[in-house]
């Protein structure tokens, strides 16, 4: 089947770096890719959607300097947390829309801690 | 703009128990909706879907999930749970290009005692 790699899958840093969380398809392409936040013991919330070529589109509230989302080939979108503080430690999951059947794939997420 | 509520938090069910997990939806049109399984620490994986057609839909490991566009909801069901079967279970609605910019409900934890 589909399938959608995050890297890395658990991240260590300190308050007021930036951290880079890469999703890729590894066998298929996905023009449209999805990122969410879901905090401990809660639901996901859709931050963005990152399309192939353009801007992304964020979701209201969710601060696009803060979250830098770069989708630069089919294959590929990155989320970089910049400046991060420790209320952005979470649990973040992409998911990748496939381009030929419109099905759409989860990643196994990344979980950022921020000292 | 749509939602999704999952009215139970937790629940518990013994092995080998039916199982019935509730989703109300709120939606202005019709609805693409999603049931999804998280294990701890991993992503989610599609156990079913509903976009169109019969109500009754059928998915992964056993679950199905019946659309009922009169009462809002898209209740998954087990006839026989498996010890390996607990986890986290996200309902979600889909909007946009494929119904895929998904809106998800507050999860529902099933535990499964021996």
């Amino acid at each position: 089947g589909a399938v959608v790699s995050q890297h890395p899958s658990w991240v260590i840093c300190k308050s007021g770096t930036s951290v880079k969380i890469e999703c890729r398809s590894l066998d298929f392409q996905a023009t449209t890719m999805f990122w969410y936040r879901q905090f401990p013991k809660q639901s996901l919330m859709l931050m963005a959607t990152s399309n192939e070529g353009s801007k992304a589109t964020y979701e209201q509230g969710v601060e696009k300097d803060k979250f830098l989302i770069n989708h630069a080939s089919l294959t590929l979108s990155t989320l970089t947390v910049t400046s991060a503080h420790p209320e952005d430690s979470s649990f973040y999951i992409c998911s990748a829309q496939r381009v030929d059947t419109g099905e759409l794939f989860f990643g196994e997420g990344s979980r950022l801690t921020v000292l | 703009a749509q939602s999704v509520t999952q009215p139970d938090i937790h629940i518990t069910v013994s092995e080998g128990a039916s199982l019935e997990l509730r989703c109300n939806y709120s939606y202005g049109a019709t609805p693409y909706l999603f049931w999804y399984v998280q294990s701890p620490g991993q992503g989610l994986q599609l156990l079913l879907k509903y976009f169109s057609g019969d109500t009754l839909v059928q998915g992964i490991k056993g679950f199905e999930a019946e659309f009922k566009r009169s009462q809002s909801s898209f209740n998954l069901r087990k006839p026989s749970v498996h010890w390996s079967d607990a986890a986290e279970y996200f309902c979600a609605v889909g909007a946009g290009n494929a119904g895929n910019m998904l809106t998800f409900g507050g999860g529902t934890r099933l535990m499964v005692k021996p």
